[in-house]
């Protein structure tokens, strides 16, 4: 079975710099979704990146990029130039392609931004 | 994207009540899943929603607690049955980013349920 691990259960920055977020996966699939959503105080899970795993280009939304290192099983999520309205928490996610299409996620992240 | 609108947005209820939770998407999709948050805690699924057959449950969670309805390819519900205080949680639905089970890639969410069993 896929599991996702999420080692930091907080993280906190200072408005205007840069955090990276940590997640790491196991899985025997060769293909397959990784995704970081955003989940602020009003509960919407919000889609924030996601990464094909047979792309070796890391994807890349604004601010927000990811370091995929595949055979590490690696997928970090780095923020640049930190807003207030990022605080939220943050959840890593996989997915197959084929097969099940269910979401497994990691245990998330709470990131508070500092003024 | 979809929209999807997930009724009620909360709810309090007392022990041994149950309580239906609704979906409605604003496109086409062939699966719908159901997820559970427990206070503080991760999405964990609890069944996906399959449209003219029963839904296939995940290990941990059973058809007598959580029935779920998927009457047309934009519909669904799911009942908490027989509550406990054990039962409180956000539950959220989500959809497939596309009808054709093959282009789907992420997967959109509805704002979710916070139920209180009291």
């Amino acid at each position: 079975a896929q599991t996702v691990t999420q080692s930091q259960p907080e993280m906190s920055v200072q408005e205007a710099e840069t955090v990276t977020l940590s997640c790491t996966y196991d899985t025997s699939e060769s293909d397959y979704y990784l995704f970081w959503y955003k989940q602020p105080p009003s509960r919407q899970m919000i889609l924030v990146i996601r990464q094909e795993a047979y792309k070796q280009q890391n994807a890349t939304e604004n601010r927000f990029s990811v370091n995929f290192q595949k055979a590490a099983k690696s997928f970090s999520l780095k923020i640049s130039d930190s807003q207030l309205g990022d605080a939220a928490m943050y959840f890593c996610a996989y997915r197959r392609i084929q097969g099940a299409q269910k979401l497994v996620f990691g245990q998330g992240t709470r990131l508070t931004i500092n003024p | 994207s979809a929209v999807i609108s997930q009724k009620p947005s909360r709810d309090i209820c007392q022990r041994g009540t149950s309580l239906t939770i609704q979906c409605q998407v604003d496109s086409q999709v062939t699966m719908m899943f159901w997820y559970r948050q427990q206070p503080g805690q991760s999405l964990t699924l609890i069944a996906t929603a399959n449209q003219g057959s029963e839904a296939t449950y995940e290990s941990g969670f059973v058809i007598d607690k959580f029935p779920i309805s998927r009457p047309n390819l934009t519909f669904s519900t799911l009942t908490v049955s027989n509550m406990s205080p054990e039962d409180s949680s956000i539950y959220l639905c989500s959809v497939g980013s596309h009808r054709d089970r093959s282009l789907n890639t992420e997967a959109f969410f509805g704002q979710g349920t916070r139920l209180t069993v009291v």
